[in-house]
């Protein structure tokens, strides 16, 4: 079965600071993809980045940064020099060819302090 | 391109009463997931379809709630009756070629008094 663990629940930090959100996942199979969704206070679901089970190279998008480690099932996002617009629920989410749905994450709040 | 559109955004109906949510994918996306969130239960799927197919239906709720995909480019999720433990709101996803990346829609958030 597939499950995806969140532990922050809610983390705060002051404009510019770095926050890093944990992601734990458990599956089965060996092809899997993992997900980063950003939920802001309007509502809808904006994607960031897909990862596949094969690809363990780090990626970095401007402020943003994700650390795939499949040794510890962890998949963590990192926001370097945070601003007031970041605040939202980001949830990580699981798929593979066993589920082809997603299996998210609790997610996790963040609000950023000017 | 438009993404994946959804009716409506907002429903307020009364506990009993038939609710109809709509969502149009984005062209040429094979697959439909329909999502609900709520505050214990966070996301969770509900059924999905595959080229109009339904695939995976394990997280419908109850008789209460059906879906359909007639074609292509429309879905719906029904429930009748509607009952307040179905107040939430409901996201439509979709995607091109299975585990590729999902495509949300605004969701439509239902309060059943």
């Amino acid at each position: 079965a597939q499950k995806v663990t969140q532990a922050q629940t809610e983390i705060s930090v002051v404009e510019k600071e770095d926050v890093t959100l944990d992601c734990v996942y458990e599956t089965r199979d060996t092809t899997y993809y993992l997900f980063w969704y950003k939920q802001p206070p309007s509502g809808e679901l904006v994607f960031l980045i897909r990862r596949n089970s094969f690809d363990e190279q780090n990626e970095i998008s401007g402020r943003y940064s994700w650390n795939f480690q499949k040794s510890t099932s962890s998949f963590n996002f990192t926001i370097t020099a945070s601003q007031v617009v970041d605040s939202a629920v980001y949830f990580c989410a699981l798929s593979d060819t066993g589920r082809r749905a997603l299996t998210f994450g609790s997610g996790t709040r963040l609000q950023v302090q000017p | 391109d438009a993404g994946v559109i959804q009716s409506p955004r907002h429903e307020v109906t009364e506990m009993g009463q038939e609710v109809t949510l709509r969502c149009k994918p984005i062209s040429g996306h094979d697959y439909l997931f329909w999502y609900r969130q709520t505050m214990m239960r966070g996301l969770e799927l509900l059924i999905y379809f595959n080229n109009n197919v339904p695939i995976d239906d394990s997280g419908m709720p109850e008789d209460r709630f059906s879906a359909k995909m007639p074609n292509a480019s429309f879905s719906t999720l029904k429930i009748q009756p509607s009952e307040p433990r179905d107040s939430a709101v409901y996201f439509c996803a979709s995607s091109f070629v299975t585990i590729e990346t999902q495509y949300f829609g605004p969701g439509t958030r239902l309060l059943v008094l």
